[in-house]
C-alpha cells in the first residue's frame, strides 16, 4: 500500500554540524509534503512544506529537497543546536486532507 | 503566533465512560482535524471536518466517536464508551485551506483504566 516513511530511526549529530534527515514515499501522485518536528510531550510542529512543482525550498536554517524521480525528500538543518533534538516526521496528504505520517527519525544533538 | 490549544492536557477515565476532548483551533482556519498517537507508534488520522460536517474519516473513527463544532471557536471529540485501546495522545489540528500546513496542538493524553 501507499506509505510515507523515513530511512533511519535515529540520527546523532555533533552540535554545530549540519543534519540531513531522509524520507521516502511510494505514491508518485503525492504532490505536497510537510516536515514536522515533535518534541517530547508536545504535538507535531510545522517546520517547512514543499509542493511537487518545486525541488528545493529554504527556510530559516532548514532546506527541503524533493526528488520526484526516486520519490525521496530530505530535510537539511544547518548548524544544529541542542533545541533541534526531537523526532522529525515527513507527512503527505493522501486522498484528500488527511496526513499520513512516517515513523519518524529521532535526532540527537551531541554537545 | 496563533496556536491550537487543547484541554485537558491529561484525562484519566474508567473504561466504558464517555469522554470529551476539547480544542480551540486557530481563529481564521477553516479545516479541523483529530489525530491520535498510541505510545511508540505513528500519528494516525481520525477525522477531518469542514463547513460544519465531517469531510473524511478513518476506519478507526467508528460509531463510538463523534465530533462537533458547537460554536465559532471550539472543536470537540467525543468518545462515547471508552475502551482500554483508546488510550493514546489525541491531537487536534487546523489549517487555513486546502493543502495548507496543518498546525497541531500539544495534545490530550487519554488514559483508560
Amino acid at each position: 500500500g501507499e506509505s510515507v516513511g523515513l530511512h533511519l530511526p535515529t540520527l546523532s549529530v555533533q552540535e554545530g554540524d549540519n543534519s540531513i534527515i531522509n524520507c521516502a514515499y511510494s505514491n508518485s501522485a503525492s504532490d505536497y509534503f510537510i516536515w514536522y518536528k515533535q518534541e517530547s510531550g508536545k504535538g507535531p510542529q510545522f517546520i517547512i512544506d514543499i509542493r511537487s512543482n518545486m525541488d528545493k525550498r529554504q527556510g530559516q536554517r532548514v532546506t527541503v529537497l524533493l526528488n520526484k524521480t526516486v520519490k525521496h525528500l530530505s530535510l537539511q538543518i544547518a548548524a544544529t543546536q541542542p533545541g533541534d533534538s526531537a523526532v522529525y516526521f515527513c507527512a503527505s496528504p493522501r486522498g484528500g486532507e488527511k496526513l499520513t505520517f512516517g515513523t519518524g527519525t529521532r535526532l540527537t544533538i551531541i554537545p | 503566533e496563533p496556536e491550537v490549544t487543547q484541554t485537558p492536557s491529561h484525562q484519566v477515565t474508567q473504561m466504558g465512560q464517555e469522554v470529551i476532548l476539547r480544542c480551540v483551533p486557530i481563529s481564521n482556519h477553516l479545516y479541523f482535524y483529530w489525530y491520535r498517537q498510541i505510545l511508540g507508534q505513528k500519528v494516525e488520522f481520525l477525522v477531518s471536518f469542514y463547513n460544519n460536517e465531517i469531510s473524511e474519516k478513518s476506519e478507526i473513527f467508528d460509531d463510538q466517536f463523534s465530533v462537533e463544532r458547537p460554536d465559532g471557536s471550539n472543536f470537540t471529540l467525543k468518545i462515547r464508551s471508552t475502551k482500554l485501546e483508546d488510550s493514546a495522545m489525541y491531537f487536534c489540528a487546523s489549517s487555513a485551506g486546502w493543502q495548507q500546513p496543518q498546525h497541531f496542538g500539544d495534545g490530550t493524553r487519554l488514559s483508560i483504566l
